[in-house]
């Protein structure tokens, strides 16, 4: 059974940063790419960025260049992403997500997504 | 990277057929077949109905069918039921290794 299961809830003051993980189990963890998704509260699915956890080559999106870093550790079959300095915009709930094609069949790693993990709420607030 | 033009919603009737459009510009849905569709139910994460523009996951309804002309993308549902009703979004590979979603679709089945 393929699952990603991701970390709890995190309350953090404006400023701050967050780390939330994502742990892989049930396929082999380098041969597909992970997508990191947010949602804010009543509001459409924003796409963050793309992790290769083959090779840790990663893609941002364009508004979270240089606050956001994903990572990964290959070992535990981790995911990471981490946000920083935070303001209350950023409260929602953050789901990472496969890629549904397998590496070697896919061009851009950006297929669609099949397997989801819960989602991780964070909330900033003072 | 300007989010995919959906419509806030749409309607219909169980049994009836309906159709979401997704309309981006040549920079990403006109340029790739790398158009995915999710579902979403409230409180729930995303489910994949539709990826690389017209293929279905495992396990998803043949009801489901996804198309592509030009920049707009769609999502037809056919035979409609009461629990196809939920939000959907549509999500285009966009150049560079980035995605894009639009801004989803509440579906109401009458």
């Amino acid at each position: 059974q393929v699952h990603l299961v991701q970390s709890g809830a995190e309350v953090k003051k404006p400023g701050a940063s967050v780390k939330v993980s994502c742990k892989a189990s049930g396929y082999t963890f380098t041969s597909y790419y992970i997508h990191w998704v947010r949602q804010a509260p009543g509001q459409g699915l924003e796409w963050m960025g793309v992790i290769n956890p083959s090779g840790g080559s990663t893609n941002y999106a364009q508004k979270l260049q240089g606050r956001v870093t994903m990572t990964r550790d290959t070992s535990t079959s981790t995911v990471y992403m981490e946000l920083s300095s935070l303001r209350s915009e950023d409260t929602a709930v953050y789901y990472c997500a496969r890629n549904a094609v397998h590496y070697s069949s896919s061009w851009y790693g950006s297929d669609g997504s099949d397997i989801w993990g819960q989602g991780t709420v964070v909330t900033v607030s003072s | 990277q300007s989010a995919l033009t959906q419509p806030a919603s749409v309607s219909g009737s169980p049994g009836q057929s309906i159709t979401i459009s997704c309309t981006g510009t040549s920079s990403d849905v006109g340029s790739y077949n790398l158009v995915s569709w999710y579902q979403q139910h409230p409180g729930k994460a995303p489910k994949l109905m539709i990826y690389e523009g017209s293929k279905r996951p495992s396990g998803v309804s043949n009801r489901f069918s996804g198309s592509k002309s030009g920049s707009t993308a769609s999502l037809t549902i056919s035979g409609l039921q009461a629990e196809d009703e939920a939000d959907y979004y549509c999500c285009s590979y966009a150049g560079s290794s980035t995605s894009v979603f639009g801004g989803g679709t509440k579906l109401t089945v009458l």
